[in-house]
């Protein structure tokens, strides 16, 4: 079946552009994450969804960044003012968000490349 | 707050060696526990976790890894390295009670010499 897909696969911005990253999880995976994947730093947490609602953004770095996901489905992290720090590799897993351990697993897209020139 | 440590940032070994990678997390609480693996080009996966039960975990590839609670340590090991097992690897935690978000390491990075 189809993986998690994430696009663009890269995206070049210019410092202080608007940009919007999107990531499609597999079919009936409820829980959605993003990370960021800087060189050295591994993988920063930055906000999960459980259906449509946040409970947890606190790895937000800042009030520039947000994240949408509707119908319990897609999902889109937008990203304002862009700043040179902002490059990394923003990564989407989802999981099937239930009790039990098969559904604690995470499975991951490719990842959105993000350089701020 | 939660944090994992991942002691060794490079490691390079030799075909046929032995492998352990060390993993560190705090958090008093009861926690799952994930070994992900990124080859080259590729897409993170997972390698094994620990659900609960048998602290001792097999994953895939012949990898293993020992749950043990007294030291918050969850070192993942394989008795002789390959030439493709060369990826990065991290080590994962989250908590049961809570938002149930995920720790990550800040990963290893593996080369294994032919």
């Amino acid at each position: 079946g189809a993986g998690v897909s994430q696009s663009p696969s890269n995206k070049v911005t210019e410092k202080g552009k608007d940009v919007e990253l999107r990531c499609d999880p597999i079919s009936g995976h409820t829980a959605l994450y993003w990370y960021r994947q800087s060189l050295g730093q591994g993988l920063e947490f930055l906000i999960y969804f459980q259906g449509n609602s946040a409970p947890d953004k606190s790895g937000l770095p800042s009030d520039r960044f947000s994240a949408e996901r509707t119908g319990g489905s897609v999902s889109t992290l937008t990203i304002q003012r862009t700043q040179q720090e902002d490059s990394a590799v923003y990564l989407c897993a989802s999981s099937l968000g239930q009790p039990g351990s098969l559904g604690i697993e995470q499975f991951f897209g490719p990842g959105t490349r993000l350089t701020v020139l | 707050a939660q944090s994992v440590s991942q002691h060794n940032h490079h490691v390079i070994l030799s075909e046929a060696a032995s492998l352990e990678l060390g993993c560190n997390y705090s958090y008093g609480g009861t926690v799952n526990l994930f070994w992900y693996v990124q080859y080259p080009g590729q897409h993170l996966q997972l390698l094994l976790k620990y659900f609960s039960g048998d602290p001792l975990v097999k994953g895939i590839k012949g990898f293993e890894a020992e749950f043990i609670k007294s030291k918050f340590s969850f070192n993942l090991r394989k008795p002789s390295v390959q030439w493709s097992d060369t990826a990065e690897y991290f080590c994962a935690v989250r908590s049961v009670s809570g938002t149930y978000k995920y720790i990550f390491g800040t990963g290893t990075r593996l080369k294994v010499l032919a």
